[in-house]
């Protein structure tokens, strides 16, 4: 089965600092994608970065960046230099190449303190 | 821009009515898919379409019903809205290669 799972369901983090985030996924495919996506209280679903699972080298999009261990299947995002606009709700998601099928995670609430 | 539209960002129904949403993308993808969001559940897949008048169920396709007569629509079907269908319903489209999926804004549906 393809699932995936977040096991931290809040966290917070004071502006400027680190954060990381938890992913672990299962799936039985060779070709698929991972994702963070976040929601803003706008509901609007906004893609935070990508990572293709044939691609050793971890995804970096500006102070958001991926530790994608493959083995381990797991695939956490850290945010650096917090802002207050990271705050939202982060979901981990995975598409698998075979099926099509793209299932996500039961998200992270991100809470970031002045 | 990719766009995907949702017909409406909020929807009230009575119990037993035939509850239509309707998703259109401009982006000529071929994979659409619908999820329902509910606290503490994260987003779940109801069901998805990689072509026209295709579709395969996702994970919790009770209840719900899906039609692809034209690749840039896909419509989400309540037969019979109950009060456990209450929620929030994200659609979502993706091209196959890439692999990247566009959002909607949501449509949050409550049935009385």
């Amino acid at each position: 089965a393809q699932t995936v799972t977040q096991s931290q369901p809040e966290m917070s983090v004071q502006e400027a600092e680190t954060v990381t985030l938890s992913c672990t996924y299962d799936t039985s495919e060779s070709d698929y994608y991972l994702f963070w996506y976040k929601q803003p209280p706008s509901r609007q679903m906004i893609l935070v970065i990508r990572q293709e699972a044939y691609k050793q080298q971890n995804a970096t999009e500006n102070r958001f960046s991926v530790n994608f261990q493959k083995a381990a299947k797991s695939f956490s995002l850290k945010i650096s230099d917090s802002q207050l606009g990271d705050a939202a709700m982060y979901f981990c998601g995975d598409f698998q190449g075979g099926s099509e099928k793209l299932v996500f995670g039961k998200g992270t609430k991100l809470t970031v303190n002045p | 821009d990719v766009k995907v539209t949702q017909s409406s960002r909020y929807l009230v129904k009575r119990t037993g009515e035939k509850v239509f949403l309707e998703c259109v993308q401009d982006m000529d993808h071929e994979n659409m898919f619908w999820y329902r969001q509910d606290p503490g559940l994260g987003l779940r897949l109801i069901y998805f379409s990689y072509d026209v008048k295709m579709k395969e169920k996702g994970d919790i396709p009770e209840g719900y019903s899906v039609s692809r007569e034209k690749k840039e629509r896909f419509s989400l079907i309540l037969e019979s809205a109950s009060t456990n269908q209450t929620s929030m319903y994200l659609c979502a489209s993706s091209p196959w290669t890439g692999r990247l999926a566009f959002f909607g804004q949501g449509t949050r549906l409550t049935v009385v």
